[in-house]
């Protein structure tokens, strides 16, 4: 089990640039997460996905923000454009259906955005 | 406003103490409460508390819930510098996914040797 991946690790731009952060699920779980770390207001949901499909998206902050899942094994979280305050670090996870098991929720390592 | 508050929100304590973390929380219809230890880089599962009272304990780390006050919270005895971390309190709704959780900010945890 290689965990969620991904890319890139950290991600520094000017302001004004295009985002795109990177994500794959664990296979076989069916529903993905988007979530957002600061030192000011912690971990917060953007978004989640079950079976491809934008369930919720009201923790996306602006029209700034996209996220797309292709298919069962790709995200995508983009920002465009980019503005300084966006600057955290931005975590993917993946559940199996209703969280079963002692892990409910696998984080992946995350990518850390620096926009200047 | 937060649902999910934590406290203290750092901690700094010498090897071989006990820490207590506490973890309140305002959620409509309680499903779940989970902790999550954070060192550099992605959070991992700790524990997963559903009843009240009953205690879950991992090694040296230990965790009840009292539903009806709205709390938790998270013991280390015997601290070791390898606990040092952000350890993370959030709850789960009743009616959505398992993983769609509250976070609250943390608890900065620091175990000096």
């Amino acid at each position: 089990d290689a965990g969620v991946i991904q890319s890139p690790r950290h991600e520094v731009t000017e302001m004004g640039q295009e985002v795109t952060l990177r994500c794959k699920p664990i296979s076989g779980h069916d529903y993905l997460f988007w979530y957002r770390q600061t030192m000011m207001r912690g971990l917060e949901l953007l978004i989640y996905f079950n079976n491809n499909v934008p369930i919720d998206d009201s923790g996306m902050p602006e029209d700034r923000f996209s996220a797309k899942m292709p298919n069962a094994s790709f995200s995508t979280l983009k920002i465009q454009p980019s503005e300084p305050r966006d600057s955290a670090v931005y975590f993917c996870a993946s559940s199996l259906a209703e969280g079963q098991g002692d892990s409910p929720l696998h984080f992946g390592n995350g990518t850390r955005l620096t926009v200047t | 406003e937060d649902k999910v508050v934590q406290s203290p929100l750092s901690l700094v304590v010498h090897e071989g103490d006990t820490v207590t973390l506490n973890c309140s929380y305002e959620v409509t219809n309680f499903r779940s409460l989970l902790w999550y230890k954070q060192e550099k880089k992605a959070p991992t599962f700790l524990f997963m508390l559903t009843s009240s009272g009953i205690e879950k304990k991992s090694g040296r780390l230990s965790s009840i819930l009292d539903k009806k006050e709205l709390f938790s919270i998270l013991n280390i005895t015997a601290t070791q510098t390898g606990d040092s971390a952000i350890y993370l309190c959030a709850t789960a709704d009743r009616g959505s996914t398992l993983g769609r959780l509250y976070f609250g900010r943390g608890t900065q945890l620091t175990v000096w040797p």
